[in-house]
């Protein structure tokens, strides 16, 4: 069975562009996360979605992240204008039915975005 | 504001010997925890989890214990193994909530 999918494993871009990053979810579950990995703060959770539909966007840093889910098999998270602080890795995560403790989330391999 | 902390960034171990990771929450909300690992240029992937009806959650190598009014929890692994060399991240969640609250996490390097 694949696993979650992401694309692109690395993203290199310029201060000012704009980064799409891309993830399919494991076939069959209903919950979609994305998560940023930095040094200090470690895992942060983004936003999620439960049936396409985002349910908590409190993690989104500003404006210029934004997130989509237009099925149960593709999401993208966007950053519009990208900047040097945005470099970090970027992972999705998809989990059955997304109720807590019972429903174990699924992480993709990451996409590494540097900033320059 | 971390309610995760994962204080020790490192830790290094000799084979065999026993791996023990701390992790602290401030949010008392948070009645479920759950260990994942992460090895480079992977995901993290779970690892084991615990309920706060518990104490102690134990599977195979790995235990871990929840101490409710100190707000600490700790992955013993014992015996370490070479395998066992990656990031450990701890992970809190409140009743049937999705969310997530991941700590920063802690290098696990086991030396031969």
């Amino acid at each position: 069975d694949a696993g979650v999918i992401q694309s692109p494993r690395h993203e290199v871009t310029e201060m000012g562009q704009e980064v799409t990053l891309r993830c399919k979810p494991i076939s069959g579950h209903n919950s979609l996360f994305w998560y940023r990995q930095t040094m200090m703060r470690g895992l942060e959770l983004l936003i999620y979605f439960n049936n396409n539909v985002p349910i908590d966007d409190s993690g989104m840093p500003e404006d210029r992240f934004s997130a989509k889910m237009p099925n149960a098999s593709f999401s993208t998270l966007k950053i519009q204008p990208s900047e040097p602080r945005d470099s970090a890795v970027y992972f999705c995560a998809s989990s059955l039915e997304g109720r807590g403790l019972t429903d174990t989330q699924y992480f993709g391999p990451g996409t590494r975005l540097t900033v320059l | 504001d971390q309610q995760v902390k994962q204080n020790s960034p490192s830790l290094s171990v000799q084979e065999g010997r026993i791996s023990i990771l701390n992790c602290d929450y401030t949010n008392s909300m948070f009645d479920y925890f759950l260990w994942y690992k992460k090895y480079p240029a992977e995901g993290p992937t779970f690892l084991i989890s615990i309920s706060s009806i518990k104490d102690k959650n134990e599977d195979g190598r790995f235990t871990v214990f929840l101490n409710k009014s100190a707000k600490h929890l700790s992955l013993h692994i014992v015996p370490s193994q070479p395998g066992d060399s990656a990031v450990y991240f701890c992970a809190a969640g409140s009743g049937t909530a999705s969310k997530l609250t991941f700590g920063t996490g802690t290098r696990l390097q086991v030396t031969l």
